[in-house]
């Protein structure tokens, strides 16, 4: 149990286009999902925050009108960069907790690997 | 909000022998502290983690100690193996999303 699925696994895009990448718990209600960037060589950094039903939180230092972020369902996140740049090269992982467990284990998603061209 | 150190930050070892990533945390909230193994282009998959009430946990070759007190918490691999090789990650969090360490790359030489 408790398997996240990301797609795209990879996608390549030109500058200035629009990217959808889709978090789903496939076993698993989330009440929370996590969204987190990873540079080569480096750590991941948590960019935001979503529930179910509301709106995201977001770190410090990320763009929420450049990274929306929908968590329409308890299965399914959505993150969308938007105005793609190649800044925006980076591996998206997303996380998620199950619901109606007292636990923090977050279980990750395969990562998507976005290049911009 | 919670800060998290990581040591070292690469380690090579020889097959068989011990390796010993060390971690220390700033938020004395934190109640929860994972570890990650990371290998390349691949999802961080969480190897074993501890929780504030207990010291020490084992799992085979894996070890994680930690120090409330002191606010560090440790992961031990003993008779490493070469598939051991990859980058691990500890983390921490208080009901909040994980802060994750820098990251250690381990390389286990044949």
């Amino acid at each position: 149990g408790a398997v996240v699925s990301q797609h795209p696994s990879w996608v390549i895009c030109k500058s200035g286009t629009s990217v959808k990448i889709e978090c789903r718990s496939l076993d698993f209600q989330a009440t929370t999902m996590f969204w987190y960037r990873q540079f080569p060589k480096q750590s991941l950094m948590l960019m935001a925050t979503s529930n179910e039903g509301s709106k995201a939180t977001y770190e410090q230092g990320v763009e929420k009108d450049k990274f929306l972020i929908n968590h329409a369902s308890l299965t399914l996140s959505t993150l969308t960069v938007t105005s793609a740049h190649p800044e925006d090269s980076s591996f998206y992982i997303c996380s998620a907790i199950r619901l109606a467990l007292s636990t923090d284990t977050q279980y990750f998603g395969p990562g998507t690997r976005l290049t911009v061209l | 909000g919670e800060n998290v150190e990581q040591h070292p930050s690469t380690l090579s070892v020889q097959e068989g022998d011990s390796a010993v990533i060390k971690c220390t945390y700033s938020d004395s909230a934190s109640n929860y502290f994972p570890w990650y193994k990371q290998e390349l282009g691949k999802r961080p998959q969480l190897i074993i983690d501890i929780r504030s009430n207990v010291g020490e946990k084992k799992d085979q070759r894996i070890a994680v100690t930690l120090n409330k007190t002191a606010k560090h918490f440790s992961l031990h691999i003993t008779e490493t193996q070469p598939e051991d090789s990859a980058v691990y990650f500890c983390a921490a969090s208080a009901n909040t999303p994980l802060v994750f360490g820098k990251g250690t790359r381990l390389s286990v030489i044949a």
